[in-house]
């Protein structure tokens, strides 16, 4: 079964460098989404992107955090200066189509600003 | 932002069934319900969804109430393996799924 693939597993940066997290999507889905996780929290919204432009972010994106689909394949989330709160998993998730289809995840990266 | 309701956490012994309600009462009438799990240190994963009608699959059924504002996610034989958090959502705005805190699931041996 397709999945999302996420790179790296695991992420460790000092505070005010830049990441760059990457991912691969389901290759015939068409709406590419960021979500994040601090330890113990519940997972939260960041963006979803459709037709390569935003289609919606949530008030944790802002200026520092984008997002982009250089080729065919990957999905990128770029965090410009990391802070120490920056830490948390970061889950990439696809879906086909909307609204009937389930959303599917990867396994995440976990990002460490030390 | 969530708009779903969901008890903090249920227990169950491992062969039973569990029953997981959600409150939606201000879903509109094209949302679908959809029910994610996330297993410890794992991502979310998909379980089940639906519109109106009951559903199943492999790992669930979804019961869906007639006036669509509450649904029950009903695992038939609850294993260890499905201690989780169940997360029931659905979209808001065009495009997101807005997950809650969910419902802890803990099975007893």
């Amino acid at each position: 079964e397709p999945e999302v693939t996420q790179t790296p597993s695991h992420q460790v940066t000092q505070m005010g460098q830049e990441v760059i997290l990457r991912c691969v999507p389901i290759s015939n889905h068409l709406y590419f989404y960021w979500y994040r996780q601090i330890l113990g929290q519940k997972v939260e919204f960041l963006v979803s992107f459709y037709n390569n432009e935003i289609s919606e972010k949530s008030e944790i994106f802002d200026d520092q955090f984008s997002v982009e689909r250089p080729d065919g394949s990957n999905f990128t989330l770029k965090i410009r200066s990391t802070k120490l709160e920056d830490s948390a998993m970061y889950f990439c998730a696809s879906i086909e189509h909307l609204p009937n289809s389930p959303l599917h995840f990867g396994n995440g990266t976990r990002l460490t600003v030390t | 932002d969530a708009k779903t309701t969901q008890p903090n956490s249920m227990e169950s012994n491992e062969e039973e069934p569990v029953h997981l309600p959600c409150n939606h009462s201000t879903i509109s009438g094209t949302d679908y319900i959809h029910w994610y799990r996330q297993l410890p240190s794992q991502g979310p994963e998909y379980v089940i969804h639906g519109l109106t009608s009951n559903v199943n699959n492999r790992m669930a059924s979804l019961a869906i109430a007639e006036d669509r504002k509450s649904s029950t996610l009903i695992l038939h034989r609850a294993t260890l393996r499905d201690a989780a958090v169940y997360y029931c959502i659905h979209f808001q705005g065009a495009q997101k799924l807005v997950f809650g805190q969910g419902t802890r699931l803990t099975i007893n041996p």
